[in-house]
């Protein structure tokens, strides 16, 4: 069973970076069909989901942020990251990274959630 | 991009009786297997969500036969046949037929 956790600063400046990190305990990232997602949710706010990447490195953004979002992973580590560029205050929210379980082309849903890491955006 | 609705917003249900939330999309969630690729999440109370519901009608691993999913292509329905204290939270509906998007929310409490 993967198990994953987020990290990262909890305060970014306004026009900076972004910077997040999800390890992925378990199973090795690059061997399995499943894939990772980024997702937020600011303060009182609904669940916006930023994008994926799939064991081959192919990824997936919202229409609305891949300008912005780059999502990569070190397969060596069994670790994603989410690089967020240009930020301000509405990129304040809950980070989340999550699985979801594919195995033999057949899916199984956003089975794995981290806790989630916060990020302020503020000068 | 398909674009999520759930409705109501929010639900007030006495203990022991149903409950029952919409979620439609703009297009359909078919997939050529058969499939229609809606999710159903709960996130109580300062917890991250929670997977109930995949494929439209698929319990997750754990998940009491209270919670049913029914619907295919647009239109989608989470139940639960008897609600308890514990179900308090936020229910999303989730598309994963083309890239993901999560409808509103909506909000259970207990009368």
């Amino acid at each position: 069973q993967q198990l994953v956790q987020e990290s990262g600063p909890g305060l970014v400046r306004p026009s900076q970076t972004l910077s997040l990190t999800c390890t992925v305990s378990g199973d090795s990232i690059s061997t399995t069909s499943n894939h990772f997602n980024w997702i937020r949710q600011a303060a009182g706010k609904g669940l916006e989901w930023i994008g994926r990447i799939y064991s081959d490195g192919k990824t997936h953004y919202n229409s609305s942020l891949t300008s912005r979002a780059t999502i990569s992973a070190d397969m060596s580590k069994n670790q994603i990251f989410l690089k967020l560029t240009s930020v301000t205050a509405a990129d304040t929210a809950v980070y989340y990274c999550t699985r979801s379980a594919v195995e033999y082309s057949s899916y199984f849903g956003m089975d794995v959630w981290g806790q989630g890491t916060t990020v302020i955006v503020s000068s | 991009d398909i674009v999520m609705t759930q409705s109501p917003l929010s639900l007030s249900v006495t203990p022991g009786e149903p409950a029952s939330i919409s979620c439609r999309s703009s297009q359909s969630l078919l997939h050529s297997n058969g499939y229609s690729y809606l999710d159903w999440y709960v996130q109580r109370p300062g917890q991250p969500p929670q997977l109930l519901i995949y494929l439209s009608s698929t319990r997750a691993p754990g998940v009491p036969d209270r919670f049913r999913g029914s619907g295919s292509g647009t239109d989608f329905t989470l139940q639960i046949s008897r609600v308890e204290a514990g179900d308090v939270g936020i229910y999303y509906c989730m598309q994963a037929r083309q890239t993901v998007a999560f409808g509103g929310g909506t909000k259970v409490d207990i009368k």
